[in-house]
């Protein structure tokens, strides 16, 4: 059972534009979410989060939109860059389940 | 400050061999983590250690062990590798195993098993 979805697997987005990645939860004990970002041959790295208790947090290009009601997030990179390129992962953390994982969206940049 | 690191980098095993995947962080982490990625699917956890001298399972413990050495060092140990083990391991650390703690990931072990 999939506790995390990521229904995209690729995304394709021209230079410049916005990028949007969804996900899907379904254990309402999931209170914090974060978002990684992994290039081929390396190791996922953290790119943003967001506790539960908020319904946006923005660093930079990245922001994070969570609908509790709706149990789905969104990360949104804006302007989308070539360096932008990889896979990301959506993640979901409780006390009692740790850190789950989504199936990984490969966005690419189209220059 | 290597933040954390793994060996090896490729393993080709034969079914029936052991062997044991190395990780250490440098990041003074109290909590650390193997995950494995199989193509299609996220990462999934395998085991993980709270803190210095207490382990636990994940949600594909099967066929592995795991020894929390002191608090840099977590190794993953294979004692009869099978096909189904082919994978790319992950290990990970954070400052804690609390819900608002980001984990760090080293580079990954691509292991191969024939």
């Amino acid at each position: 059972d999939q506790q995390v979805k990521q229904n995209s697997p690729s995304l394709s987005v021209q230079e410049g534009r916005i990028s949007i990645l969804n996900c899907d939860y379904t254990n309402s004990m999931f209170d914090y979410f974060l978002w990684y970002k992994k290039y081929p041959a390396e190791g996922p790295t953290f790119l943003i989060s967001i506790s539960s208790i908020k319904d946006k947090n923005e660093d930079g290009r990245f922001t994070v939109f969570l609908n509790k009601s709706a149990k789905h997030l969104s990360l949104h990179i804006v302007p989308s860059q070539p360096g932008d390129s990889a896979v990301y992962f959506c993640a979901a953390s409780s006390t009692t389940e740790g850190l789950t994982f989504g199936t990984g969206t490969r966005l690419t940049i189209i220059p | 400050n290597a933040g954390v690191t793994q060996t090896p980098k490729f393993q080709v095993l034969k079914t029936g061999q052991s062997m044991t995947l190395q990780c250490a962080q440098d990041m003074n982490h109290n909590s650390m983590y193997w995950y494995r990625q199989d193509p299609g699917m996220g990462l999934r956890l395998i085991y993980y250690s709270a803190s210095e001298g207490t382990t636990d399972k994940g949600e594909v413990p099967n066929g592995y062990n795991v020894s929390r050495l002191n608090k840099r060092e977590f190794s993953l140990r294979l004692e009869s590798a099978a096909p189904s083990q082919t994978s790319v391991y992950f290990c990970a650390s954070s400052e804690s195993k609390g819900t608002d703690y980001e984990q760090y990931f080293g580079p990954g072990t691509r292991l191969t098993v024939t």
